[in-house]
C-alpha cells in the first residue's frame, strides 16, 4: 500500500505556483521522497527526490518539513503542459516504486 | 537518446483469448519492468528483470501471465487467458544497471480493452 497520503484533485491557474502537498507521517529515516507525474496517455515521469533537504531542478522544487512527516512540489510558474496526475512517493532508494493514486492538477487558462 | 518503445499502442481483445505486448528499452539498460495501471489509479508492478534474469514477479498473476526477456533486451508479456479485469494500461520501463528510481524511464503503454 502507498505510505503517502495528498488530495485527489487541484486546481492553479497559468503562470502562477502550484503548491501539491503530500503528507507521509510514518516515513522512516533511511526512506526518500520522490515525485512523479503522469501526463495523459504518457508513462509516468520522474521529476524530483529528497531525503531531508529541500531540493530544486529545473522543472520543480521540493519542499520537506523539519520532521519529514510532509512534502510540498512546487511547480514555480505553471503552464497548461503542467495538467497531469503527480504521484509522491515514499521509499528506500532502489526498492520498488508502489504508487497510489497520486493528485489530478488541473492548469486553467 | 531513444525512448522506451512499446507495442502495440492499442488491443482489444475478446475475453479468454490471448495477447502480447512488445518492449524495447533504452539501449543499454540492463534492468526492465513492466507495470499494469488500472484506470483510475498508479501503475503497480508486475515483474522486474535485470538482464534476462527475473528480479521480482511477486505480483504477477503466473497462472495467465507470462514474460521473458530473451537476450538481455528486448521483453513480452503475455495474458492467456484474458480475464476482463486484466484491462488496463501495460507500462514497460527501464534502467541503467546499478540505476535509481530517477533513471528509470517510461515507455508510453499498451492499452488493452477485454471484451
Amino acid at each position: 500500500d502507498a505510505k503517502t497520503t495528498q488530495p485527489p484533485s487541484m486546481d492553479c491557474a497559468e503562470g502562477r505556483a502550484a503548491n501539491l502537498p503530500c503528507n507521509h507521517s510514518t516515513i522512516s529515516g533511511n526512506e526518500y521522497v520522490y515525485w512523479y507525474r503522469q501526463i495523459h496517455s504518457q508513462g509516468p515521469q520522474y521529476i524530483i527526490h529528497g531525503l531531508k533537504n529541500n531540493e530544486t531542478n529545473e522543472m520543480a522544487s521540493l519542499i520537506i518539513t523539519e520532521d519529514r512527516k510532509s512534502s510540498t512540489l512546487i511547480l514555480p510558474h505553471a503552464t497548461l503542459r503542467d495538467t497531469a496526475v503527480y504521484y509522491c512517493i515514499v521509499m528506500i532508494r532502489d526498492d520498488k516504486i508502489i504508487f497510489g493514486k497520486g493528485t489530478r492538477l488541473h492548469i486553467l487558462p | 537518446e531513444a525512448g522506451v518503445a512499446q507495442s502495440p499502442r492499442y488491443k482489444i481483445i475478446e475475453k479468454r483469448q490471448s495477447v502480447a505486448f512488445w518492449c524495447n528499452p533504452i539501449s543499454g539498460h540492463a534492468t526492465l519492468y513492466w507495470y499494469q495501471q488500472i484506470l483510475g489509479q498508479g501503475p503497480k508492478l508486475l515483474i522486474q528483470f535485470q538482464n534476462n534474469g527475473v528480479v521480482d514477479d511477486s505480483q504477477l498473476p503466473k497462472d495467465r501471465f507470462s514474460a521473458e526477456r530473451l537476450k538481455g533486451v528486448d521483453s513480452t508479456l503475455k495474458i492467456q487467458p484474458a480475464k476482463l479485469e486484466d484491462s488496463a494500461v501495460y507500462l514497460c520501463a527501464s534502467s541503467p544497471r546499478g540505476g535509481t528510481m530517477e533513471t528509470q524511464y517510461f515507455g508510453p503503454g499498451t492499452r488493452l480493452l477485454v471484451l
